[in-house]
């Protein structure tokens, strides 16, 4: 069975920094491009990054190109978001979301996603 | 690429058909003859989960009362009996090139 379990979130100060996890299970992780997409309550759901199965190319949302990064440890079977700079509209419930087959940006399977609030 | 969707809200009525719309600012037909448009639910305090892919595949377990269509920047899913079940938010996104983007969602309750 797919599954895909992030943690890593919490309460963090304007500026701060904060990384997030995501523990793939059920398979290759390797195999697949992967992304992460957040859901906020003024805007829904929005993209936020994608990462190759190798790890070797990343693409970003404008909104954090810059501030977040987007790494994987296959050997691990762990994807990971870093996120600095923070800002109040970062605030969201993040997602990780398997890539369906590389060829257009269908997530076939979602984590539980991870709270981030960003806040003084 | 800027997504729009209507109706905003749907209140629906259960066994009867519904439908939503979704438009882009620029066609999603791709060379390769694929339009590049997915359909997400997001029911209550849960994860979104893929409904269709491509304009009108659906995706593995979703039942068949579910259906995409359309093509280029107009698209239509349309559930032909509501259950219960299918409350919550419906989003469309376009994967045709990044950033990929998402409408701002078509919430259907039960009237």
């Amino acid at each position: 069975e797919v599954q895909l379990v992030e943690s890593g979130g919490g309460l963090v100060q304007p500026g701060g920094s904060l990384r997030l996890s995501c523990a793939a299970s059920g398979f290759i992780l390797r195999s697949y491009w992967m992304h992460w997409v957040r859901l906020t309550p003024g805007k829904g759901l929005v993209w936020v990054a994608r990462i190759t199965g190798d790890g070797t190319g990343t693409t970003y949302a404008d909104s954090v190109k810059g501030r977040f990064t987007i790494s994987r440890d296959n050997a691990k079977n762990t994807l990971y978001l870093q996120m600095n700079s923070l800002r109040a509209e970062d605030t969201a419930v993040y997602y990780c979301g398997r890539d369906q087959d590389g060829t257009g940006p269908t997530v076939d399977y979602w984590g539980q996603g991870t709270l981030v609030t960003v806040s003084s | 690429i800027v997504m729009t969707q209507s109706p905003p809200s749907l209140p629906v009525t259960p066994g009867e058909p519904a439908s939503m719309s979704c438009r882009s600012s620029q066609s999603l037909l791709h060379s390769n003859g694929n339009n590049y448009l997915d359909w997400y639910l997001q029911k209550p305090g849960k994860s979104p989960q893929l409904l269709i892919y491509l304009g009108s595949n659906r995706a593995s377990g979703v039942p068949d009362r579910f259906s995409g269509s359309g093509s280029g920047t107009d698209f239509t899913l349309k559930i032909n009996r509501v259950e219960a079940e299918d409350v919550g938010v419906y989003y469309c996104m376009q994967g045709l090139q990044t950033p990929f983007t998402f409408g701002p969602g078509t919430k259907v309750d039960i009237k």
